[in-house]
């Protein structure tokens, strides 16, 4: 099994809101990532997680908020956004070490009101 | 900082000819390289890894291969098909871990029948 689940698939939020999105996998892997993607520009790494610590944070601002509380979980929590955090947000998972070959799951499209 | 280009930006192709995508990086001690597929508003999917100390991999109709004393890697895709219609991205990490992923912008390929 190489899926990466997901949910929600579409979320529209209000500024003041709060809201989480959900990222699953049961490959084994014990490294997983958020990245965020704007329409027509790769993925841009925001957090990784290894061995369930965080282990990269590329300057995201406070408004959003990474957990993963277990090995299969990866968690990221939105307070506060900004029109411009409208993107596509995408999970992946990887083994720590080579071979590294990371998996994404379908993303969640996130609007921002 | 590890910077990731890719040339062409768009390819449009009739079915069944061989292409070849490029992939070049500016930092040449990396980690790792891999290449995905994006189809319009969905996640990624892993076409191949390539590790550092190897020259080539082959999964099907593509193989991919990485020069790293040069900073460049090749998606070679024979017998093109409507199907392979979709954006290729690579992906290399230069960290110790392997899990800082710099991703280049892509190619647009359209395969027409």
């Amino acid at each position: 099994d190489t899926e990466v689940t997901q949910t929600p698939k579409h979320l529209v939020m209000g500024m003041t809101n709060k809201k989480s999105l959900k990222c699953e996998q049961h490959m084994g892997h014990r490294a997983m990532y958020w990245y965020k993607q704007k329409a027509k520009k790769p993925p841009e790494l925001m957090f990784v997680y290894s061995y369930e610590k965080l282990s990269i944070n590329e300057s995201v601002p406070s408004r959003f908020s990474p957990e993963c509380p277990n090995s299969s979980l990866l968690n990221l929590h939105l307070h506060a956004l900004q029109p411009e955090d409208s993107a596509l947000y995408l999970c992946a998972s990887s083994q720590v070490g080579n071979p590294n070959e990371q998996f994404f799951g379908p993303g969640t499209r996130l609007t921002v009101l | 900082k590890q910077e990731v280009t890719q040339i062409p930006a768009a390819l449009s192709v009739p079915e069944g000819e061989n292409l070849v995508l490029n992939c070049s990086f500016t930092d040449s001690a990396i980690y790792n390289l891999q290449w995905f597929r994006q189809d319009p508003g969905k996640g990624l999917t892993s076409l191949l890894l390539i590790q550092s100390s190897q020259r080539e991999q082959t999964s099907g109709r593509l193989n991919a291969s990485l020069d790293k004393s040069s900073g460049r890697s090749t998606l070679y895709i024979a017998a093109s098909q409507p199907g392979d219609s979709a954006t290729y991205l690579c992906a290399v990490t230069s960290d110790n871990y392997g899990q800082n992923f710099v991703f280049g912008p892509g190619t647009r390929l359209s395969v027409l029948p």
